[in-house]
């Protein structure tokens, strides 16, 4: 059964920290994998993409990286802010005619300042 | 502005009171879906549809019916809706092809509708 594990479930850092966020899959056969970021109250939005070639892709002051080998992937946030204070879902496509699409639980980030 | 469109945002009802939550997309989507949301169990797909008059249940279809007579629209519906259906529900739509081509892209999510059912 696909699956994809996110840690931690929450993390609390101060402002201007960094921190990682840690997403293992077992999606077989691998298409992708995306980073969402979702604000309280709102609807996920598209951070970056990760496909089977890429190693690392930068989006400002978020950086993933994605080894295929060891089915792992993690969103680093660098300086964090106060507007980083959301969940973080990574959601893994397969390769199959459906494009179906496993999300996993997310990380609740808090930024305090 | 291309966007996602559920309504209403928030609806309280009760039990066995037939509802429905529309959702409307302006970026000509083949594909749109729906999810809820829960504490602790993120986003779970209920239903999903690859174009129109094509819908297909994901993981949690059970108490729910979808529709997609043009492809604008996904309204969601529940028929004798259930307390254990409460929940975050989020409807998303995403490009598949154009021209031959598949494309990688991204799900664009409406803003989200809060039921309560008592």
């Amino acid at each position: 059964k696909n699956q994809v594990e996110q840690s931690p479930q929450s993390l609390i850092i101060l402002e201007g920290k960094n921190c990682t966020l840690q997403c293992n899959y077992t999606v077989s056969p691998f298409s992708n994998l995306r980073w969402y970021k979702q604000d309280t109250g709102r609807g996920p939005v598209s951070l970056t993409i990760m496909t089977f070639s890429e190693n690392t892709k930068s989006n400002g002051r978020y950086t993933a990286t994605l080894d295929a080998d060891t089915k792992q992937s993690s969103l680093h946030i660098t300086a964090s802010q106060l507007s980083d204070s959301a969940s973080y879902i990574c959601v893994v496509s397969a390769l199959t005619g459906r494009r179906a699409l496993t999300f996993g639980s997310g990380t609740r980030l808090q930024v305090q300042p | 502005e291309a966007q996602v469109t559920q309504n209403p945002r928030y609806l309280i009802t009760v039990t066995g009171k037939k509802l429905t939550v529309t959702c409307s997309q302006n970026m000509n989507h083949e594909y749109m879906s729906w999810y809820r949301q829960d504490p602790g169990l993120g986003l779970r797909q209920i239903y999903y549809s690859m174009n129109v008059e094509v819908t297909d249940k994901g993981d949690v279809p059970e108490g729910y019916k979808v529709s997609r007579k043009e492809k604008r629209n996904f309204p969601l519906i529940l028929e004798s809706p259930s307390p254990n259906q409460t929940s975050l529900y989020f409807c998303a739509s995403r490009k598949i092809r154009d021209i031959g081509m598949e494309y990688n892209s991204p799900l664009h999510f409406g803003n989200g509708t809060r039921l309560t059912v008592t």
